[in-house]
């Protein structure tokens, strides 16, 4: 069946300009994650979906960051007056309900975003 | 706070050789635990999990990783490495009180010569 998937797979933008990444989970996947990754880094964790309530904001770094997920299904990660320091590879992840860090998470290929 | 290690930031190993790729945690309790490998411009693919029970686990693409609790570690062994086993490699912790994120290392790359 379908993975994740995220759009775009790139996105170039000016510094100070908004942004909106799409993802798409897998069908019937509740429980819904967005990372960010860094050049030469591990992924880290911005905010997890429960349905359609965001359940975990803890790791989106300012108030510029803020993420929806309307109907419970794809998500879009929103950015404002980006930083050249927001450039990184934005990753969606999915996965069913299940017990606490026991939820095996399947991830998309990822948007790159470059703040020029 | 819980946190990963992957000491080593890359390794060549021959084709055909034996690999071993390290990950070292700290957490408080019982660990879930992961391994991911990513090739260029993909996405993240599981290769294994461990949550509990037998501390040897197998995975996909002939992985197995050790969970050895008196050492805080889970390496990742393969007997004999393919070339297209060449990509970067994350080892990942699933957080405490969470609601399940993922707290990865740095990601040790894989490089495999002829």
């Amino acid at each position: 069946g379908a993975g994740v998937s995220q759009t775009p797979s790139n996105k170039v933008t000016e510094k100070g300009k908004y942004v909106e990444l799409r993802c798409d989970p897998i069908s019937g996947h509740t429980a819904l994650y967005w990372y960010r990754q860094s050049l030469g880094q591990g992924p880290e964790f911005l905010i997890y979906f429960q349905g359609t309530g965001a359940a975990d904001d803890s790791g989106l770094p300012n108030d510029r960051f803020f993420a929806v997920r309307p109907e419970g299904s794809v998500s879009t990660l929103k950015i404002q007056r980006t930083e050249r320091g927001d450039s990184a590879v934005y990753l969606c992840a999915s996965s069913l309900l299940g017990t606490s860090g026991r939820k095996t998470q399947y991830f998309g290929p990822g948007t790159r975003l470059l703040v020029l | 706070a819980q946190s990963v290690t992957q000491p080593d930031i890359h390794i060549t190993v021959s084709e055909g050789a034996s690999l071993e790729l390290r990950c070292n945690y700290s957490y408080g309790a019982t660990p879930y635990l992961f391994w991911y490998v990513q090739s260029p411009g993909q996405g993240l693919q599981l290769l294994l999990k461990y949550f509990s029970g037998d501390t040897l686990v197998q995975g996909i693409k002939g992985f197995e990783a050790e969970f050895k609790r008196s050492q805080s570690s889970f390496n990742l062994r393969k007997p004999s490495v393919h070339w297209s086993d060449a990509a970067e490699y994350f080892c990942a912790v699933g957080a405490q009180g969470s609601q399940g994120n993922l707290i990865f290392g740095k990601g040790t790359n894989l490089s495999v010569k002829p």
